[in-house]
């Protein structure tokens, strides 16, 4: 199957710096990718949806500004989580749609935010 | 709009069988997937049905009924590292996956 990585796997920062998480399909183009954060015994919430060389689709409560999206090439996204506060603390995971019929999102092993 | 129903959790014997349901109601319909999640760990993909039928795949099978909009997921000859979370998982019109609560399935041996 399709592999999708993503660095750092984990991060503790302090409270007010800018983290960057990078989502990248190995051995495929993704068009569409998607981030997510799940929070301890919780469901994935769906953040963004990131499309190759547009702007990013933020879902409600999400805020743009603080979560920064880009999806540069058909193989990178990157998000970044500006002025980090502990509330901001989670499992944040990118996933790539691999379309043309063979329709399926595929996950990278997610990025464990700690902030201090 | 979309919901997804799935049972929080179910426990089932080491080598038995178990069936995880899941209903759902949309407008919009792409498929249907199935991912397992162990704790502390990102989704991986089991299966995706569009078309109506079971689709087998080793241990594991997959239902989808769109007239009912019902699908399940089936483990056979259960082991202990299937202990983990089973999410419903239903594509909408825009190819985004709206997710299920998810199913923490507990295995005894």
């Amino acid at each position: 199957g399709a592999v999708v990585s993503q660095h750092p796997s984990w991060v503790i920062c302090k409270s007010g710096t800018s983290v960057k998480i990078e989502c990248r399909s190995l051995d495929f183009q993704a068009t569409t990718m998607f981030w997510y954060r799940q929070f301890p015994k919780q469901s994935l919430m769906l953040m963004a949806t990131s499309n190759e060389g547009s702007k990013a689709t933020y879902e409600q409560g999400v805020e743009k500004d603080k979560f920064l999206i880009n999806h540069a090439s058909l193989t990178l996204s990157t998000l970044t989580v500006t002025s980090a506060h502990p509330e901001d603390s989670s499992f944040y995971i990118c996933s790539a749609r691999v379309g043309g019929g063979r329709e399926t999102q595929y996950f990278g092993p997610g990025t464990r935010l700690l902030v201090l | 709009g979309q919901n997804i129903d799935q049972p929080t959790e179910m426990t089932a014997t080491e080598g038995a069988i178990v069936q995880i349901n899941c209903t759902y109601q949309t407008s919009g319909f792409n498929g249907l997937f199935w991912y397992q999640q162990h704790a502390g760990e990102a989704p991986t993909f089991l299966s995706y049905n569009v078309l109506d039928g079971l689709e087998e795949k080793g241990r594991f099978s997959s239902f989808l009924s769109r007239s009912k909009g019902y699908s399940y997921l089936l483990l056979k000859e259960l082991q202990m590292k299937d202990s983990a979370s089973y999410l419903c998982a239903l594509m909408d019109s825009n190819y985004q996956l709206i997710w299920g609560a998810g199913t923490k399935l507990i295995i005894k041996p």
